[in-house]
Order: C-alpha cells, then sequence, then structure tokens
C-alpha cells in the first residue's frame, strides 16, 4: 500500500499568512494527487486534483504543486474561512489519505 | 445539482449488523463509480469500499469478508451492508461519488455515525 505522510500535523498561522503543507507518498503517484478541506462535522471539500488543477469554485487563493513523491498545497493568504483541516489523497493506486493538518488560529 | 444523502447510522453492539444507505439525486449512481469512507472521532479518513459502474467491488483489507456494497438502480441507492461490527468500526460513514477521470471525491454526503459499542 502507498503511505501519505503530511507535515506539519498543527500549524499556527494569522490571517493574512501564506501557508504551505507537505505530502509525501511512500512511493511514486505521478501526479495523482488530491486535496481536500474539512471543517468540523462537516464532509471534505475537494480543493485540488491531480496535483495542481483547482476544483470548481475553489478560491484561486490556494493552490497545489508537485509530482511523483513530493506535494505542496499552498493558501496565498489565509482567511478566516480557511482554519480547517487539510487532507492529501493519492488515487494512482487503488487511493489513500493522509494523515491530516490542522491550521489554526495563531 | 448532486445531492447524496446517508442514513442508517446508529448504535449497534458488537457483533451486530446495520445497512447504510444512500440515496442520491442530480445523476445516476450506476453510471458512476461510488464508494464509502469513514471517519473515527478526532481521526483521519479512510477508504472502506468502492463499486465500479460495472458491479466491481473493492474493501479495504479492514472490512474484507464483513462489509458488502451495493446499489439499487430502481432507487438509485448505494448500501453499505456491515456485518459482525466490532468497536473499531465507531465512525462517521460518508457516501462519496469517484470522479470519472480518477479516484477522487468531488461529491459527498453528509455522513451516517455508526457507533459500535455495548
Amino acid at each position: 500500500d502507498i503511505q501519505m505522510t503530511q507535515s506539519p500535523s498543527t500549524l499556527s498561522a494569522s490571517v493574512g499568512d501564506r501557508v504551505t503543507i507537505t505530502c509525501r507518498a511512500s512511493q511514486s503517484i505521478g501526479s495523482w494527487l488530491a486535496w481536500y478541506q474539512q471543517k468540523v462535522g462537516k464532509a471534505p471539500k475537494l480543493l485540488i486534483y491531480k496535483a495542481s488543477s483547482l476544483e470548481s469554485g475553489v478560491p484561486s487563493r490556494f493552490s497545489g504543486s508537485g509530482s511523483g513523491t513530493e506535494f505542496t498545497l499552498t493558501i496565498s493568504s489565509l482567511q478566516p474561512d480557511d482554519f480547517a483541516t487539510y487532507y492529501c489523497q493519492q488515487y494512482n493506486s487503488y487511493s489513500t489519505f493522509g494523515q491530516g493538518t490542522k491550521v489554526e488560529i495563531k | 445539482e448532486v445531492q447524496l444523502v446517508e442514513s442508517g447510522g446508529g448504535l449497534i453492539q458488537p457483533g451486530g449488523s446495520l445497512r447504510l444507505s444512500c440515496a442520491a439525486s442530480g445523476f445516476t449512481v450506476s453510471s458512476n463509480y461510488m464508494s464509502w469512507v469513514r471517519q473515527a472521532s478526532g481521526k483521519g479518513l479512510e477508504w472502506v469500499s468502492v463499486i465500479y459502474s460495472g458491479g466491481n467491488t473493492y474493501y479495504a483489507d479492514s472490512v474484507k469478508g464483513r462489509f458488502t456494497i451495493s446499489r439499487d438502480n430502481s432507487k438509485n441507492t448505494l448500501y453499505l451492508q456491515m456485518n459482525s461490527l466490532r468497536a473499531g468500526d465507531t465512525a462517521v460513514y460518508y457516501c462519496a461519488r469517484i470522479d470519472s477521470s480518477g479516484w477522487f471525491l468531488p461529491y459527498w454526503g453528509q455522513g451516517t455515525l455508526v457507533t459500535v459499542s455495548s
């Protein structure tokens, strides 16, 4: 099975900060990676697919990059609505999720 | 508009059975790959099962032999039959539609809570 490791597990940031979350795969997954945002008590929301493609309706402050085994999700200017937990997901070989990164208020 | 509405969760004793339902609207379940994903309280997301449009199925090792995914085309509804339930199966269960271009999930239901406890 492909393992996905996110870092950091928790990130403290302020409104307006540039935020970067990293996701590493245990083997190459090409560009078959998605990112989700989840708020407490809600279902995950797709942000990015195929490593860098922005899902329709998602603000352009969210961006994704990477290929192979290392990927990043960047929020260019953190907004109050962005405090949430973020998950990466590989879908190169079946699918697995990362353990999540909680973005909290500093 | 695509909508997914889960039901059927609840409190069940260890060893018991439960069937979850996911009623879909705005698209045809049988023409899509559909999945169940679960999340234990305070934990991450875990794939549980997938049913392909052709009817083939996939299960996580943790539920293989105990859970069965199926669909009713006439009701446009996805199911998850869960048998021999364990405390470790306690989670919110989400149904989700898999995108046609890859196993990512643009559409999710609101989730239904399954609690396995005596």
